[in-house]
């Protein structure tokens, strides 16, 4: 099993839609989790962190299920400029200084 | 606003050739590292740093060398280049003063094929 795990995707979903997807983790230790946003060869950026009550930054929701292990992304009224691929990053738990990162879910967002 | 500095931005090797990828932050970020982003799989950490003079092991480090003597400064060599090290490389810093990475700043990448 892999200790990140994604859905590769691609989601393909209208514009202004609701798309939410999941990252499961295999560690239950691990303490930290985030996503990044990859747009195409280009370079990860920070979405948003995942806390353990949850966290919302406009359009994007991130939630934390701790007794099924998954980090959730959920984004409304999506947008075209959402079009990326969505990074689930978990810490290593034997090590605060590493990371370990899902292979990617990729988001199209059509017109 | 430079942020983190990676060249080349593409190299294409040998295999037996030896290089030196250069990543340079201005953020004054304690924490450094070098990533390897492969199709279908999610990124790899090769070495890492929390501050001069100090480095470690990340996941797959076999193949690979990193020094780390001033604050700025974290180039990744590739001691004899393999066609398995085909790749794009990322170097990418954070703050880390607080015991963990915490956010990461991302170069653009370094798109290396070894033939």
């Amino acid at each position: 099993r892999k200790e990140v795990e994604q859905d590769p995707g691609p989601f393909n979903v209208p514009e202004g839609a609701t798309v939410a997807f999941n990252c499961t983790y295999s560690n239950s230790a691990s303490q930290s989790f985030f996503w990044y946003r990859q747009d195409c060869r280009k370079e990860p950026k920070l979405l948003m962190s995942v806390y353990s009550s949850g966290n919302e930054d406009g359009r994007f929701t991130a939630q934390l299920n701790r007794a099924s292990q998954y980090i959730s992304l959920l984004i409304r009224d999506s947008k075209l400029s959402d079009s990326a691929t969505y990074l689930c990053v978990v810490n290593r738990p034997d090590s605060n200084y590493q990371l370990i990162w899902g292979a990617g879910t990729k988001l199209i967002i059509k017109p | 606003n430079a942020g983190v500095t990676q060249t080349p931005k593409f190299q294409v090797l040998k295999t037996g050739q030896s290089m030196t990828l250069q990543c340079a932050q201005d953020m004054n970020h304690e924490y450094m590292s070098w990533y390897r982003q492969d199709p279908g799989m999610g990124l790899r950490l090769i070495h890492y740093s929390v501050g001069a003079g100090i480095t470690d092991q990340g996941e797959v480090p076999n193949g690979y060398n990193v020094s780390r003597s001033t604050t700025e400064d974290f180039p990744l060599r590739l001691l004899s280049a393999a066609p398995s090290q085909t790749s794009v490389y990322f170097c990418a810093s954070s703050y880390g003063d607080r015991g963990w990475v915490g956010e990461l700043f991302f170069g653009e990448g370094s798109r290396l094929t070894v033939l």
